[in-house]
Order: C-alpha cells, then structure tokens, then sequence
C-alpha cells in the first residue's frame, strides 16, 4: 500500500520562509505523478494552490512555489503571513489512483 | 461562476444506505472526470471514486470498493454516490471535486495537469446508532 508522507506540522515566524515536503514510503516522487498541493483552513474547503509539481492555480500569491527536491515535492512558502496558519495537503496521480498525504498543520507565529 | 454544490449527507445508522448529489454549473460537466473525495473529523483529506466523461470508467478506494457506486447524469450536470453498508468510520465531509487533467493547446497538443481544480463545501455523512 502506497502511502504519502508528510511533515505533521511545522512552524514558521512571519516573513520566514519554510519548505513543506511530500514524499513516498517507498520510492522517490517524480513529476510523473504531476504532485499538486491544497491549503485547508478548518471549516472550509480545500483551496488548489500548486499543480503540476510547480504552477500556481489562479490566485495565488507568488510567495508560494513548488519543487521536487531530492525524492519528495516541496512547497515553499517564503515571507510566510499570519493567514498563511492552515493544513497543507499534497496529493499524487498513482495508478491506484489519488493519493493524499496526511497533511502539515502549518503555525505562523 | 463555475461550481459544484453537494447535498444528500445525514445521519445514518451503520449497514444503512446514503446517495449523495453533486449539482455543477458554470462548465461543460460531461467534459471533465469528476471525484469524490472525504475527510473524516480531525483528520485528513481521502479520495474515494472518480469517474470518466462517459461513465465508462471508475475507480474506487480499496476500503469503499463493493459498498459504494459513483455515477453521472450529464443530462442534470449531476455526479452522484450511492453509499451502501455504511460502517462507523464512513463518517466523514464528502467533498465533490473537479478533475483537470489536461488541455488541448496549439496544434493540438496536449498539455497533462492532473489535479483537483473545482471542489465543493462539502455534505456531512454521519453514521452511528
């Protein structure tokens, strides 16, 4: 069974930049599975930030990008905002089809 | 304004049934695959089912396969999940999304995206005795 791993949480000051990853337990993640990353605030549905490893959806902020560094997808946030606090999800095209990490709860503070 | 708005959820007794509506607007809805994906209280975001333009196609996840049926009605612009058997830990937020999977650009090519682009606020499934 594949499972997609994530950072559970993580913090960061504000205007600091951190750098949230995705990776496989086994095996390293490729662009092939065209890795994609969600921002989920409690309540609300998720909101598209980042698809095919590295374009942003409409709307986003540039201070948000996306990478394959080493064997897992990242997401970048640099000068990190207070309502930038939410869970990011990362989810892969596999051929067992959608495959969610478990999400990072990101602290801003 | 393209959307998609859920309805359906509830409360359900465990072995009870549920069918859950997605209504979408805005779109081409016989043009896209379409998914449902769920997260249960407190925790994070599963797929459960997609399925293809036509309905000629859908794939489940290992723990609904049997006891959950997607489907389409393109006539009503409307996807569809009949929950069967419904256990305990079914309970969950049942989202309705959007798949982009590609566009066709200049000379016909074709460039591949994959992600969830369009998702609902979601219908609440709660299954208990």
């Amino acid at each position: 069974q594949t499972v997609v791993t994530q950072e559970p949480s993580f913090s960061v000051s504000p205007g600091g930049t951190v750098t949230l990853t995705c990776g496989l337990s086994s095996g390293s993640v490729s662009a092939s599975y065209y890795p994609s990353w969600y921002q989920q605030t409690p309540g609300q549905a998720p909101r598209p930030l980042i698809y095919r490893t590295n374009t942003r959806s409409s709307g986003v902020p540039d201070r948000f990008s996306g990478s394959i560094l080493g064997n897992k997808a990242a997401l970048t946030i640099t000068g990190a905002q207070a309502d930038d606090e939410s869970d990011y999800y990362c989810v892969l095209y596999m051929s067992s089809g959608w495959v969610f990490g478990g999400g990072t709860k990101l602290t801003v503070l | 304004e393209v959307q998609v708005v859920e309805s359906g959820g509830g409360l359900v007794q465990p072995g009870g049934s549920l069918r859950l509506s997605c209504a979408a607007s805005g779109f081409t809805f016989s043009s896209y695959w379409m998914s449902w994906v769920r997260q249960a209280p407190g925790k994070g975001l599963e797929w459960v089912a997609n399925i293809n333009q036509d309905a000629s196609e859908q794939d489940y996840v290992a723990s609904v396969k049997g006891r959950f049926t997607i489907s389409r009605d393109s006539a009503k612009n409307s996807l569809y999940l009949q929950m069967n058997s419904l256990r305990v830990e079914d309970t969950a937020v049942y989202y309705c999304a959007r798949e982009m999977r590609f566009r066709t650009g200049p000379g016909g090519i074709r460039l591949y995206y994959y992600y969830m682009d369009v998702w609902g606020k979601g219908t609440t499934v709660t299954v208990s005795s």
